[in-house]
């Protein structure tokens, strides 16, 4: 069974750029998520989708971040303008569970991304 | 709210000594409760879980016990290998099936 793809792997942009992330869950699951991972700290959810609904974006920086899920697959995560503070690990994960029930959640091998 | 805490890192043990990483938690509700894995270069893998109190999550010689009484999730192995080098997280699902973290703990094993 293929894992949890994401593209790219790296990224180093300039403060005030645009960047945008892609996620490929596995195939069947109805859930997926977006984490932030900065350095030295565990991964902290951004926003978490039910197929193509939002179901949590309560942590998600909306005046800079966006992310989409169309379809209820792939989703992209974009910053929009990148500040010196982005720079992270940004991890997608799947699972198989609606909303409220108690899954494992699969991780994806992440987008590194610095922001000078 | 929902929190987790990790014993604080590095930690360095020799090959073949027992391994202990202390996790506790703050939650609302009854969590479930896991332990992932990072190897050097890799995402984040599923150790092991327990979805319940008393409940023993197990995988490639790790325990851990969920322990409600102590609000603990130890992590622990008998007898670590080199190969086990990785930054262990602890990890909590209050029940809305989404993951709150530990900082994480950098075990290296030398030979």
């Amino acid at each position: 069974e293929a894992g949890v793809a994401q593209s790219p792997r790296y990224k180093i942009i300039e403060k005030r750029q645009s960047v945008a992330f892609w996620c490929n869950p596995i195939s069947g699951h109805a859930t997926l998520y977006w984490y932030q991972q900065i350095l030295g700290q565990g991964p902290k959810l951004l926003i978490q989708f039910q197929n193509n609904g939002v179901v949590d974006d309560s942590q998600l920086p909306k005046d800079r971040f966006s992310a989409e899920r169309l379809k209820g697959v792939d989703s992209t995560l974009k910053i929009q303008p990148a500040k010196l503070e982005d720079s992270a690990v940004y991890l997608c994960a799947s699972s198989l569970a609606a909303r409220g029930q108690q899954e494992t959640q699969y991780f994806g091998p992440g987008t590194r991304l610095l922001v000078l | 709210g929902n929190s987790v805490t990790q014993m604080e890192g590095p930690v360095t043990l020799s090959e073949e000594a027992f391994l202990t990483i202390n996790c506790t938690y703050t939650a609302t509700g009854y969590p479930s409760l896991f332990w992932y894995v990072q190897y050097p270069g890799e995402g984040l893998q599923l150790l092991l879980k327990a979805t319940k109190a008393d409940d023993k999550g197990s995988n490639k010689g790790f325990e851990a016990t969920y322990r409600k009484e102590t609000t603990s999730f130890h992590l622990e192995k008998g007898s670590v290998q080199v190969s086990d080098s990785a930054v262990y997280f602890c990890a909590l699902n209050p029940g809305a099936n989404n993951l709150f973290f530990g900082t994480g703990t950098r075990l290296t094993v030398i030979p």
